[in-house]
């Protein structure tokens, strides 16, 4: 099946910097998403992007699918982002269902 | 807005025992999916739906069966809970109209706890 690799899979920063989740994965897919999994559980969607870049306030997103990796970028993050993200793929079968990654564990210290 | 609900957000059960975990979605998508995640083995897909009555296996299905009777509605049966679902569940959905598939939306999850 197809390979989904995060990195780092751990990360601590001071509130205010900025940082850069990079995912690869082994295949070619339909769909991308990176998602931020908060203390509760629950899987917010922050981007779904098969190809190109999108931005949403300090938050945005870029996927080269011909090379296969998207890059996740926090800008003057808040102890609020702290959680794990993770990235998701579709891969280009019809299975319609999603392989995960094992996820970046960012923490934000204030 | 999406909206995916699922039945409990704590479960506790016994082994042995017959459990019913329901999700539903009101946007009127085909695809619903659930899923479990574990500390060290991540997200795996244990069944999928792309339509009413219709079913498919993912990775790992074993101990487990779904029913889906109606477009809105994907329930997950452990037919005899063990120990070894101890999870957090998680049920999803997507549309895939005009062929093109399109971003998932989670429910809540349950953390189910077997006794």
């Amino acid at each position: 099946g197809i390979q989904v690799e995060q990195s780092p899979p751990d990360l601590i920063l001071q509130e205010g910097a900025n940082s850069t989740l990079r995912c690869n994965f082994s295949d070619s897919v339909n769909n991308l998403q990176w998602f931020h999994q908060n203390p509760w559980g629950q899987l917010i969607n922050l981007f779904y992007i098969p190809s190109g870049t999108k931005q949403n306030g300090r938050l945005s997103a870029t996927t080269v699918a011909t090379e296969r990796y998207s890059l996740l970028y926090i800008s003057s993050s808040q102890t609020t982002d702290s959680g794990v993200y993770f990235c998701a793929v579709e891969r280009n079968t019809g299975r319609r269902a999603l392989t995960f990654g094992s996820g970046t564990r960012l923490q934000v210290q204030p | 807005d999406v909206k995916v609900t699922q039945s409990s957000r704590y479960l506790v059960k016994r082994t042995g025992e017959k459990v019913f975990l329901e999700c539903v979605q009101d946007m009127d998508h085909e695809n619903m999916f659930w899923y479990r995640q574990d500390p060290g083995l991540g997200l795996r897909l244990i069944y999928f739906s792309y339509d009413v009555k219709m079913k498919e296996k993912g990775d790992i299905p074993e101990g487990y069966s779904v029913s889906r009777e109606k477009k809105e509605r994907f329930s997950l049966i452990l037919e005899s809970a063990s120990t070894n679902q101890t999870s957090m569940y998680l049920c999803a959905s997507s549309t895939s109209r005009g062929g093109d598939s399109y971003e998932q939306f989670f429910g809540p999850g349950t953390r189910l706890t077997v006794l």
